[in-house]
């Protein structure tokens, strides 16, 4: 089936520090696929996607391009700060952007920013 | 944005009894919710797919007669974990589908049986 693997944590990282978060994933179709970001004792909020392939999903920063060949959706912001510490989750969306189909989540990585 | 949220944030109760939770679109209406288990320092896993009129589908592996679902309404869902046992302990989320196929999570419901 359907997965979604991104790179295990923790990533510790300096204010200004460039990160990347990579994640791979294995799907059938032609998935839709999801950056989310849960901060401390909050829920998780949706950073950006991308619904095809070659697409840029980016808010806040953060970007990341959706690469058929190499069914990839890396995470990647050029100067981080403390305050983007958080769990950063990949995600797909099963057979595309059709209605009622659920998530399939990675594993998370926790990153923490230091000043 | 689009707000879900959930009620209560944390619950404990006895072994043997049954907790209800409520997931609420309050600024929208969801014909679909989600609801999802995650552990400690784990992924979310997929408990079931809730569709507002009908009966929810349920991932393998999850009792549907153990967590009931009922989707009575466009703006909630309620999650009742039924004779809660310790190891039903999890940090239980709902998310509702908007208009675009994006999901829009609740805070989370950290359920503790003792």
């Amino acid at each position: 089936g359907d997965s979604v693997t991104q790179m295990e944590g923790p990533v510790t990282l300096s204010e200004e520090a460039f990160l990347t978060i990579n994640c791979t994933y294995t799907a059938t179709g032609y998935p839709s696929l999801f950056w989310y970001v849960q901060y401390p004792g909050e829920g998780l909020q949706l950073l950006l996607k991308a619904t095809k392939a070659d697409d840029k999903g980016s808010n806040k920063g953060f970007e990341a391009t959706y690469r058929k060949e190499t069914t990839s959706f890396h995470l990647e912001k050029g100067s981080v700060q403390v305050s983007d510490s958080a769990v950063y989750f990949c995600a797909l969306s099963e057979f595309g952007s059709q209605a009622g189909t659920a998530l399939i989540f990675g594993k998370g990585t926790t990153l923490s920013v230091s000043s | 944005g689009a707000v879900v949220s959930q009620h209560p944030s944390w619950v404990i109760c006895k072994s043997g009894t049954s907790v209800k939770i409520e997931c609420r679109s309050l600024d929208f209406q969801a014909t679909t919710m989600f609801w999802y288990r995650q552990f400690p320092k784990q992924s979310l896993m997929l408990m079931a797919t809730s569709n507002e009129g009908s009966k929810a589908t349920y991932e393998q592996g999850v009792e549907k007669d153990k967590f009931l679902i009922n989707h009575a309404s466009l703006t909630l869902s309620t999650l009742t974990v039924t004779s809660a046992h310790p190891e039903d302990s999890s940090f239980y989320i709902c998310s509702a589908r908007g208009s675009y196929n994006e999901q829009f999570f609740g805070p989370g419901t950290r359920l503790t049986v003792l």
